[in-house]
């Protein structure tokens, strides 16, 4: 069964204070990493996807990375507006053209000014 | 604006009685799903569509029905609503190939009494 870890659950940061969220997964031949900024009251919003360990992909103050057991999510000099719940989620090699996600939890970023 | 529309936003239903959410994307994405959120235990897929006149089930369907007649329109039906079926739903939608997530619609909030 896929899973998907992220920690912290929670984290609150001051702004310019840079830090990194962590996506620990377990996935039966990874087809994709994928990471989601979701606003309160909001849908998920895509923001990066990772295909092979190494990768790295940059937007702005966020870049994500993969290593085979896990991805992180980099956050360089935080501004308030970068506060969301940050999603992680996997998508298995198996099942041909099935796009089916496997979400973690998520961690709850606060960048306090 | 391209993307997806939910509707109901949000809607207080009696137990044991049926609703059907709506969800319509224009961007001609061959496979949808929908997801539920709940706080805790993060997003989880309910149904999904990889085109047009298929359907599956995913990792919550028990309670749910869907189906999908024309590439855009995917609608969630509960036909008798319990109360743990309060939830924030989310439908969602994804073209073919690998770069990129899925689209989001701004959700359904239910609350079931």
């Amino acid at each position: 069964e896929d899973q998907v870890t992220q920690s912290p659950e929670a984290l609150r940061l001051q702004e310019g204070e840079s830090s990194s969220l962590n996506c620990s997964y377990t996935v039966s031949g990874l087809r994709g990493l994928f990471w989601y900024r979701q606003d309160p009251g909001k849908g998920p919003e895509f923001l990066f996807t990772l295909y092979s360990a190494g990768e790295e992909k940059e937007k702005e103050r966020l870049k994500a990375t993969l290593t085979k057991k896990e991805s992180f999510l980099h956050i360089t000099a935080p501004k308030p507006e970068d506060s969301a719940t940050y999603l992680c989620a996997v998508q298995p090699g198996r099942g041909g053209s099935n796009y089916k996600l496997t979400f973690g939890k998520g961690t709850l970023l606060t960048v306090n000014p | 604006t391209a993307g997806i529309t939910q509707a109901p936003t949000s809607q207080i239903l009696a137990a044991g009685r049926s609703m059907t959410l709506r969800c319509t994307q224009d961007m001609r994405h061959n496979a949808m799903y929908w997801y539920r959120q709940d706080l805790g235990l993060g997003l989880r897929l309910i149904h999904y569509s990889n085109t047009a006149g298929t359907t599956g089930k995913g990792e919550v369907p028990d309670g749910y029905s869907v189906s999908r007649a024309n590439t855009d329109d995917f609608p969630l039906t509960l036909a008798s609503a319990v109360p743990s079926q309060t939830s924030v739903y989310f439908c969602a939608s994804r073209g073919t190939g690998y770069t990129g997530g899925y689209t989001f619609g701004s959700g359904t909030r239910l609350t079931v009494v």
